[in-house]
This record gives structure tokens, sequence and C-alpha cells, in this order.
């Protein structure tokens, strides 16, 4: 079975630092994406990156890049420059390529100090 | 930017009553998805939609949930007889397709439903 796990409950950096945010997971597949979702106090779930498992380049987006370690199984999510709009809960999710659902890691709340 | 419309953003019901949840997913997206958040808890997957039949489902998803696209927009899903334990936060989701690059699902705002 798929899972996901990420070990940190809860976070907090003062602005303008570089926080990482890990997650382990585990799969059989050798097909699959890693996704980081956002999920501020208005409670909607954001898309912030996503990483195909068959690339080794990380992927960046803006302020937001991963390390995905594919032999480990990790995909940490680092913020750098982090502002207070980024205060959110953080989860990371797996999808199979041969299925339909999103496998979620229990969260981390990420709290930006002014 | 296209989005994900949920409504209504927050119902309150009695047990035993039906609940309709409702969704308008991205208007060229042809995978919808319906997933629960329990207070506290994973965000757990419920159901996947496509060609308006059911692709997969979770053993959360029983006989009391149904869903359905009774239109070319909306996509909803219903409770028949509610129970406590089926408060929760309800997101829906649609994705263009599956396969590489375009099976990024992107969810509504949420529907919080409460039970009492």
């Amino acid at each position: 079975a798929q899972t996901v796990t990420q070990s940190q409950p809860e976070m907090s950096v003062q602005e303008a630092e570089t926080v990482t945010l890990s997650c382990t997971y585990d799969t059989s597949e050798s097909n699959y994406y890693l996704f980081w979702y956002k999920q501020p106090p208005s409670r909607q779930m954001i898309l912030v990156i996503r990483q195909e498992a068959y690339k080794q380049q990380n992927a960046t987006e803006n302020r937001f890049s991963v390390n995905f370690q594919k032999a480990a199984k990790s995909f940490s999510l680092k913020i750098s420059d982090s502002q207070l709009g980024d205060t959110a809960m953080y989860f990371c999710a797996l999808l199979m390529d041969s299925n339909y659902q999103l496998i979620w890691g229990a969260g981390t709340k990420l709290i930006i100090k002014p | 930017e296209p989005e994900v419309t949920q409504t209504p953003s927050h119902q309150v019901t009695q047990m035993g009553q039906e609940v309709i949840l409702r969704c308008v997913p991205i208007s060229n997206h042809l995978y919808f998805y319906w997933y629960r958040q329990i207070l506290g808890q994973k965000v757990e997957f419920l159901v996947s939609f496509y060609n308006n039949e059911i692709s997969e489902k979770s053993e959360i998803f029983d006989d009391q949930f149904s869903v359905e696209r009774p239109d070319g927009s909306n996509f909803t899903l219903k409770i028949r007889s509610t129970k406590l334990e089926d408060s929760a936060m309800y997101f829906c989701a649609s994705s263009e397709a599956l396969g590489i690059a375009k099976n990024i699902q992107y969810f509504g705002a949420g529907t919080r439903l409460s039970v009492l």
C-alpha cells in the first residue's frame, strides 16, 4: 500500500527566512507524481508544486523548490524568502500513474512570524 | 484563471437527512473527484468519476454515497442519510486527463458539512 508521511506537525520561522518541510513516501510503483498543496486558513487546497518521478531535475516554482530523492523516497519542500502569506497547512501528496486517487500526508502547519 | 466552484460553503443538517453537495469543475476537465477531510485528520479520497461513470472509489464510499453529473457543468455528491461521522470538509477536484503532465487535480474551496 502507498503511504505518505510528514513528520513535522508544526514549524515556525521568521519572515524572510528559508524553511524546509519534510515528506517521505512509500510505493512499489515506478511511475508516480508528487505534489505539495497549501491550505491557508480559508481551507482552499492550492497546488504549490509538483514533481514527476521519472524526472531527475528538481521542480522549482518561484520561491518554492523541492528536493526529490527517489532512492530515499523523500520529497521535501523548500520555501525561500518566506512571507506572511505562506502561513498555512502544507500537504504532501502522492499519485500513481495507474490510478486516480491522491494519497495524502497528515500535513505540516507552517507559521511565518513577522 | 479557471477554478473549481463548490456550493454551499457550509451546510448544516440533521442526522438522517439527505444532503447534496455541488461542484462545478473546470470546463475542459474530464475527470472529477471528491475527497473529504475530517477535522484534524488526513485528507481521504472518496471517488473519481469519468465519462459518466465511477472510475474508482474508496472503502468510505459506501451505499450511502452517490455521485452524479446531472448536466454538462455540475458534479454532485449525495449523502442519503447523514451520520454524525459524516461531518467533514468535502473537497471537489477536477483534472484535464490522466497521465503525465495532465493529471493535476485542482480543488475547490470545499463545503463544510456539519451533521447535528
